[in-house]
């Protein structure tokens, strides 16, 4: 079963700080991506990647980075944290949309708390 | 632009109780219907695909109908379980630019 393994799990961290939620994966998969999920949003793109060294924005970019360093590494980057983004962020990845297998595969999430 | 638009926030059932959970969507183009569970303290994982060959997807006694006319694909099961409780996404895979849309997300409660 393909595998989507998110560190950490739980991150506190003060307004204005940096944070960095990691994402690895060991399904060969190109694609990957990060949502956010809150309360009445349901979950929102925030940036995605289609191979090594490529990233692209989604639907909420601004305020984050994203850096795909290599095949099964996702990096989220907040620069400047802020209340805003406290949230449960997914990491997700996957084959191909709409071609053999339109199935993501989903991390088990990481809350932040930016207080 | 695409979307998918789920109504109900929340849902309450007790045990061998009717599930219907809407969602319609809206797309100039021709998508690929998906439904997602979320369980507690876990990541969305797919639970059905809905084909356009017939119609009609079918996993784990869920079943999801796609219906052209009103653009709908309603997720429905004869009786739920305590083990369905869950948060329950429909989503659409526009096809022609590899996006994906999901909807806010319906939480079932199911009580025993």
């Amino acid at each position: 079963e393909a595998a989507v393994t998110q560190s950490p799990r739980n991150k506190v961290a003060v307004t204005g700080g940096k944070v960095t939620l990691s994402c690895n994966q060991t399904n060969n998969h190109n694609n990957m991506y990060w949502y956010r999920q809150d309360t009445g949003h349901g979950l929102r793109l925030i940036h995605y990647s289609y191979g090594a060294g490529s990233t692209e924005k989604g639907d909420i970019p601004d305020g984050y980075k994203a850096s795909r360093p290599s095949q099964e590494n996702f990096s989220l980057i907040l620069e400047l944290a802020t209340p805003s983004q406290t949230s449960v962020y997914f990491c997700a990845s996957g084959d191909a949309w709409g071609a053999r297998d339109e199935r993501l595969f989903f991390g088990h999430g990481t809350k932040l708390s930016v207080l | 632009g695409d979307s998918v638009t789920q109504k109900q926030g929340q849902v309450t059932l007790s045990e061998d109780d009717f599930l219907f959970i809407n969602c319609t969507y809206s797309t100039t183009t021709y998508p690929t219907l998906l439904w997602y569970v979320q369980y507690l303290g876990q990541g969305p994982q797919l639970l059905l695909k809905v084909t356009t060959a017939n119609n009609k997807g079918i996993s784990r006694g869920f079943e999801a109908t796609y219906d052209k006319g009103t653009t709908s694909f309603h997720l429905q099961k004869a009786s739920v379980q305590e083990s369905d409780s869950a948060v329950y996404f429909c989503a659409l895979v526009e096809n022609s630019n590899n996006r994906i849309f999901f909807g806010d997300g319906t939480q079932l409660v199911v009580k025993p």
